[in-house]
């Protein structure tokens, strides 16, 4: 599944917690990608990186932050967990190659706020 | 921004039938459409796209089409099957390589979920 994983795979947490999500590939894929899946929503996008130390906001970035230190890892910072942030978050990669545009997507992590 | 709207929501199929879901997009200088599958506690997996350069696609049972025109496209399920019972999604996104700077993030649609009954 194009060498990439997420971590935690399901994560329990309280308001107000700070919580961090990771993904890692070993593709050596350029692009990197946070989406939250949520019933009724599709996939949304909440950051994207385009290199290492470069990111952007997506659609639904408000209460999150990333960070991307190396190209292999791209993280996921919920500063202050909320319960509206209950969601399974896919990390995805694309970049490299002739299908390019191609985005493969992580096992995802179940996160749930209470 | 990129908006996609799909429907339907749910689909519902005798095994054998064929399969149409259809999306629209709101954005232009969108030019490249991929499908994605996804089962039940899985991760999305693309099953077909198309660039704006094409009007279809076809891979064995699975086909899409695209009016750019009239900035909709469709995903085509042939002698559907119990077993492409899933959720799937449309997306859209500008292709970088195109000239754009959208690094290829992608918009989707809601989903359709799709039952096909043996």
């Amino acid at each position: 599944d194009a060498g990439i994983t997420q971590s935690p795979r399901h994560k329990v947490t309280e308001t107000g917690t700070p919580v961090t999500l990771r993904c890692h590939q070993t593709e050596n894929h350029r692009y990197m990608y946070w989406y939250r899946q949520d019933p009724g929503h599709g996939l949304r996008l909440i950051h994207y990186s385009y290199g290492v130390k470069d990111t952007d906001k997506g659609e639904v970035s408000d209460g999150y932050s990333v960070s991307r230190s190396k190209t292999e890892d791209f993280l996921l910072t919920l500063e202050s967990a909320t319960s509206s942030q209950t969601s399974v978050y896919f990390c995805a990669i694309s970049g490299r190659g002739s299908r390019d545009n191609e985005q493969f997507f992580g096992p995802g992590t179940r996160l749930t706020v209470l | 921004g990129e908006n996609v709207e799909q429907h339907p929501s749910t689909l519902s199929v005798q095994e054998g039938d064929s399969a149409v879901i259809k999306c629209t997009y709101s954005d232009s200088a969108s030019n490249y459409f991929p499908w994605y599958k996804q089962e039940l506690g899985k991760r999305p997996q693309l099953i077909i796209d198309i660039r704006s350069n094409v009007g279809e696609k076809k891979d064995q049972r699975i086909a899409v089409t695209l009016n750019k025109t009239a900035k909709h496209f469709s995903l085509h399920i042939t002698e559907t099957q119990p077993e492409d019972s899933a959720v799937y999604f449309c997306a859209a996104s500008e292709r970088w390589g195109a000239g754009g700077t959208s690094y290829g993030k992608l918009t989707f649609g809601q989903g359709t979920i799709l039952t096909v009954h043996p």
